[in-house]
Parts: C-alpha cells; sequence; structure tokens
C-alpha cells in the first residue's frame, strides 16, 4: 500500500510568519498535488508537480517536487488567516492511471 | 460551469437501511472518483470509473457498497445495508483524464450519518 505520510499534522502559528508542510513517501509518484480544504468543502486544487525537482510559486506559495518524486514541499511566507485550512498533497501512481492515494494531511491555523 | 454537484449535501439514516448517494461530474470530464473522508482515516478513494467503466474498486470496503455510471454526466454511491461505522463526508471528484492532466475537481460531498 503506497502511503503519503505529511508533517507536521497540525499546526498554529501567528499571522506573518513562515512556515513549510512536508509530504514525504517511498513511492514514486508520476506527479503530485497540493490541495487545500476548509471546513464544509471538498478539497480544491492548489498546484500540480510533474517533473523531479519542480518549483511552482503561487503568490505567497511555493511548492517544490523532490527529485525523486517521492516527496514534495509546501512553504507559505507570511502566513494569513486566510491560509487557515486542511493541507493535503495527493500523488498518482502510474503512467496510465488516474488513482490518487491523499497524504495525512496538515491542518494549519493561522492566528491574526 | 456549475461544478461537481452532490446529493444529498446532509444525510441521516438508521443503521439497516439503504443509503443512495449522487454525483452529476463536470461536463466534459471522463474521470469520476468517489472518496470517503473520516477524522481517523483521512481521504480514501473509493472507486474511479474511466469514461463510465470501472477502473479500480480496490478502495470500496465490502459488498455492502456498490457504485454505478450508467452515463457520463451521472454515478451513484449505494450502501445496503448501513453501518454505523459508514458514518463519514463522501465526496464525488471528477477529471479530464488524457495526456499529462491530473487535476480533480471536488464536489462538496455528502456528510452521512448512521445511528
Amino acid at each position: 500500500t503506497q502511503l503519503l505520510e505529511q508533517s507536521p499534522q497540525f499546526l498554529s502559528i501567528q499571522e506573518g510568519e513562515n512556515l513549510t508542510v512536508y509530504c514525504n513517501s517511498s513511492s514514486v509518484f508520476s506527479s503530485l498535488q497540493w490541495y487545500r480544504q476548509e471546513p464544509g468543502e471538498g478539497p480544491v486544487l492548489l498546484v500540480t508537480v510533474v517533473t523531479g525537482g519542480e518549483v511552482k510559486k503561487l503568490k505567497r506559495l511555493t511548492f517544490q517536487f523532490g527529485d525523486a518524486r517521492k516527496d514534495s514541499s509546501l512553504h507559505i511566507t507570511a502566513a494569513q488567516p486566510g491560509d487557515t485550512g486542511l493541507y493535503l498533497c495527493a500523488g498518482v501512481v502510474g503512467a496510465r492511471t488516474y488513482k490518487y492515494i491523499f497524504g495525512t494531511g496538515t491542518r494549519l491555523k493561522v492566528l491574526a | 460551469d456549475a461544478g461537481v454537484i452532490q446529493s444529498p449535501r446532509h444525510e441521516v439514516t438508521e443503521m439497516g437501511q439503504e443509503v443512495t448517494l449522487r454525483c452529476k461530474p463536470i461536463s466534459g470530464h471522463n474521470s469520476l472518483f468517489w472518496y470517503r473522508q473520516t477524522m481517523m482515516r483521512g481521504l480514501e478513494l473509493l472507486i474511479y470509473f474511466n469514461n463510465n467503466v470501472p477502473i479500480d474498486d480496490s478502495g470500496m470496503p465490502e459488498d455492502r457498497f456498490s457504485a454505478k455510471m450508467p452515463n457520463a454526466s451521472f454515478s451513484t454511491l449505494k450502501i445496503q445495508p448501513s453501518e454505523p461505522r459508514d458514518s463519514a463526508v463522501y465526496f464525488c471528484a471528477s477529471s479530464f483524464s488524457g495526456g499529462t492532466s491530473y487535476e480533480q475537481y471536488f464536489g462538496p460531498g455528502t456528510r452521512l450519518t448512521v445511528t
């Protein structure tokens, strides 16, 4: 069974602080995605990374895919209360499958 | 586009009853996924369809669960009989599976409570 472990599980920080969330696995993924989920809603896609070593930026969010395509990180600069939510990584295994394995999740709370 | 539509949004039922969850994917998408989310187990893939055909149902917990996709715009997830441990939020997601696209779009979920 492929597993995606995220760390930390919970994170409570003050507005303006920086943070990094990690997503690790022993499996190689064709691509990896990050989602944010707010209470009572479904996950919303933030980014997809495909190439090992790839870095993508979305405003204050920076996403990196590991060189071996087994891990990824999400870095948030100057966190804001609107960043509060559950962050999920999801990996696609294989080239001709669309089976997504979701990570264990990181619950982030940004205090004003 | 209205996005992925799920109904009902909330369902409360008694143990032993049949429950049917419904999903309308985004028009033009050819893959549909059913997930279950709980605090203990996180987000688990139950089954996914590609072009209305079930491709992988290895995540379906047991025979009490069944899913159908009679056409490209509708899918159901049925639990019969339901048990308290089935209580969870069930999400449907759709995507266009082609080339290098792997982007999924989730519906708002159905919160199921089995008493």
